[in-house]
């Protein structure tokens, strides 16, 4: 059972402007929601993070935004530039030593 | 940077063997976790350790096993390797207090014949 589901698996935006990735959840129990920036043949690396106290997080051009009622999160990267071209992973962790459960990811292109 | 380093970065194993994976982590971080990462997936959680306990588990079979060591170091073993092994194995550290931002190391890519 996929926990956390994430759209579009892939994704094709101009240079300058939004991409946005959506992610929904099914158990109410998380509290901790983090976007990962993976490129290829390293590591994911924490990008920006939320707790669902809040409904929308910023920093630099990377905004989380959170709906709690709908179980939905997403991240909306501005003016996006073609460094931003990484595959993007949402989590959810629901504390304790459970892990963190990732989507499926996306594969971001931004095009120059 | 993330301080934590895996080794090796690649292998090839064939089906029944057995393989162990390491990872140094930075000092501070007190929680390791490993990760599988299948192709084209996100990673799945396998388990986690904590003061050289494993405190929780995800759904992978008992042929998974782990240790952690005093000086934040960390093995991932696993017994009988199947084709669907194939994978990116990601170590993960944590700092204490914040067991939920994770910062992972590179990767050791196993590939099971």
């Amino acid at each position: 059972q996929q926990q956390v589901k994430q759209s579009p698996q892939s994704l094709i935006v101009q240079k300058g402007g939004i991409s946005i990735i959506n992610c929904a959840y099914e158990n109410t129990a998380f509290d901790y929601f983090p976007w990962y920036q993976q490129f290829p043949g390293k590591g994911p690396a924490l990008l920006i993070a939320i707790r669902p106290d809040v409904s929308e997080k910023k920093e630099g051009r990377f905004t989380i935004s959170f709906n709690k009622s709908a179980k939905q999160f997403s991240l909306h990267i501005m003016d996006s530039q073609p460094g931003d071209s990484a595959t993007y992973f949402c989590a959810a962790y629901g504390g304790g030593a459970d892990g963190l459960t990732f989507g499926k990811g996306t594969h971001l292109i931004i095009q120059p | 940077e993330t301080g934590v380093t895996q080794s090796p970065t690649h292998l090839i194993k064939t089906r029944g063997q057995q393989v162990t994976l390491r990872c140094s982590s930075q000092s501070g971080h007190n929680t390791v976790s490993w990760y599988q990462q299948a192709l084209g997936q996100g990673p799945q959680f396998i388990f986690q350790y904590y003061r050289e306990e494993e405190n929780g588990r995800g759904n992978f079979p008992p042929r998974f096993s782990g240790l952690q060591f005093p000086n934040y170091s960390s093995e991932l073993n696993v017994n009988a390797l199947e084709l669907d092994d194939s994978a990116l194995y990601l170590c993960a550290g944590s700092l204490a207090g914040v067991a939920g931002e994770l910062f992972f190391g590179e990767g050791s890519r196993l590939t099971v014949l």
